[in-house]
């Protein structure tokens, strides 16, 4: 149980285009799922959290015009990264934490490794 | 502020010895813990918490973790490390405010035959 998946799981896009990613809870209700992002040997940073049917809550220091995220329904988040450039190439992890037994636990997904050429 | 230390950017132990990654954490109020691992270029796996009740933790592939309140420490261990074992561990606790996670800065783990 508690499976969080990502798509796509790697992805290459030149500079200007926007890339969004997917972030699916497979067997449970997500009413939180949370984005990071890691740089390689780093630690994972927070860049929001989204509560399903509302507005997300950005970290200091991001740029919610520049990532944007949708959480539409219980088992579905989405990141955009909008006019990307080569700066945003990183690996972007996603994790959703349920509405029943073990809300306390976050579940990630595989990641998804983006390059901005 | 609440937040996690992982004094050791990276452990070193032979296949079938013990293994300690250390955590320390620094939180107002009762703390929720968390060990999680990440091998390459994938996301992070859980593999255990401490939320209340005994302070030994037991977890996924033979981890435990030992809740120690007077030192503010989250210990994990395993009494015979694997080579497959060998991967990065980041222990984290729960933000008391918004519920986000603070995680440590991660502890490398290399396990040699």
């Amino acid at each position: 149980g508690a499976v969080v998946s990502q798509h796509p799981s790697w992805v290459i896009c030149k500079s200007g285009t926007s890339v969004k990613i997917e972030c699916r809870s497979l067997d449970f209700q997500a009413t939180t799922m949370f984005w990071y992002r890691q740089f390689p040997k780093q630690s994972l940073m927070l860049m929001a959290t989204s509560n399903e049917g509302s507005k997300a809550t950005y970290e200091q220091g991001v740029e919610k015009d520049k990532f944007l995220i949708n959480h539409a329904s219980l088992t579905l988040s989405t990141l955009t990264v909008t006019s990307a450039h080569p700066e945003d190439s990183s690996f972007y992890i996603c994790s959703a934490r349920g509405a029943t037994e073990g809300t306390d636990t976050q579940y990630f997904g595989p990641g998804t490794r983006l390059t901005v050429l | 502020a609440q937040s996690v230390a992982q004094p050791e950017d990276q452990v070193n132990v032979a296949e079938g010895n013990p293994l300690t990654v250390k955590c320390t954490y620094s939180v107002s109020g009762n703390p929720y813990l968390f060990w999680y691992v990440q091998y390459p270029n994938r996301g992070l796996q859980f593999l255990l918490k401490y939320i209340t009740g005994d302070n030994l933790v037991k977890g996924s592939y033979g981890f435990e973790a030992e809740f120690n309140k007077s030192q503010t420490s989250f210990h994990l261990k395993k009494p015979s490390a694997l080579v497959s074992d060998s991967a990065l561990y980041f222990c984290a606790v729960r933000d008391t405010g918004g519920g986000k996670l603070i995680f440590g800065q991660g502890t490398e783990l290399s396990v040699k035959p």
